[in-house]
């Protein structure tokens, strides 16, 4: 059975804390993995992942994958109380467009 | 900007009611889907259809059907609602083969007493 471990559960810092937010994964014929920032509404999507080693970045958010471990980590320097969310990894395995979802990391940035 | 929207934010039915969770998008996507969401379990597939009139059972397909007649419109159904479907429940659509370009609509929180 395809399954996806996010840690920690929850997550509570002071802004501009740095912190890293776990993936572990294991899945048959893994393809992606996704990275989705879920505030009061609709996840909205953060980064894709498919090859090991290569960091995506997107301002104070970086993202790396290692597929020899089967895990990715999420990383968010200089925390903003914006930040607090739940965090959401997913991996497409298996047929097309199937995604499986962790449990997601609720963080929370406090003032 | 695509746009999934869902019919309701917050539903409460009572056990044993038929209950109809509307999504429609505006974008022509061929790829719609429906999940719940839970603390401690994530997001979980329920259905999803890659076409008009087509549909796959996901991950926990128990207790629900869906239906698609148009496109644009994906139904999920809870036949005889039970307590344990008490959830958050939002639908995405997509189009192509790339998964992470599914949209997700606001949600729908359901209470079922």
């Amino acid at each position: 059975e395809d399954k996806v471990v996010q840690s920690p559960l929850s997550l509570v810092v002071h802004e501009g804390d740095t912190v890293t937010l776990n993936c572990s994964y294991e899945v048959t014929n893994f393809r992606s993995l996704l990275w989705y920032k879920q505030e009061k509404k609709a996840p909205t999507f953060l980064f894709m992942l498919t090859s090991s080693g290569i960091e995506k970045k997107s301002g104070r958010l970086s993202s790396i994958l290692d597929k020899k471990e089967l895990f990715s980590i999420l990383n968010i320097t200089a925390t903003q109380t914006g930040d607090s969310a739940i965090y959401l990894c997913a991996v497409e395995a298996g047929g097309a467009q199937k995604l499986v979802f962790g449990q997601g990391t609720r963080l929370t940035i406090n003032p | 900007d695509v746009k999934v929207t869902q019919s309701s934010r917050y539903l409460v039915k009572r056990t044993g009611e038929k209950v109809f969770l509307e999504c429609v998008q505006d974008m022509d996507h061929e790829n719609m889907f429906w999940y719940r969401q839970d603390p401690g379990l994530g997001l979980r597939l329920i259905y999803f259809s890659y076409d008009v009139k087509m549909k796959e059972k996901g991950d926990i397909p128990e207790g629900y059907s869906v239906s698609r007649e148009k496109k644009e419109r994906f139904s999920l159904i809870l036949e005889s609602a039970s307590t344990n479907q008490t959830s958050m429940y939002l639908c995405a659509s997509s189009s192509g083969p790339l998964a992470y370009e599914q949209y997700f609509g606001p949600g729908t929180r359901l209470t079922v007493t």
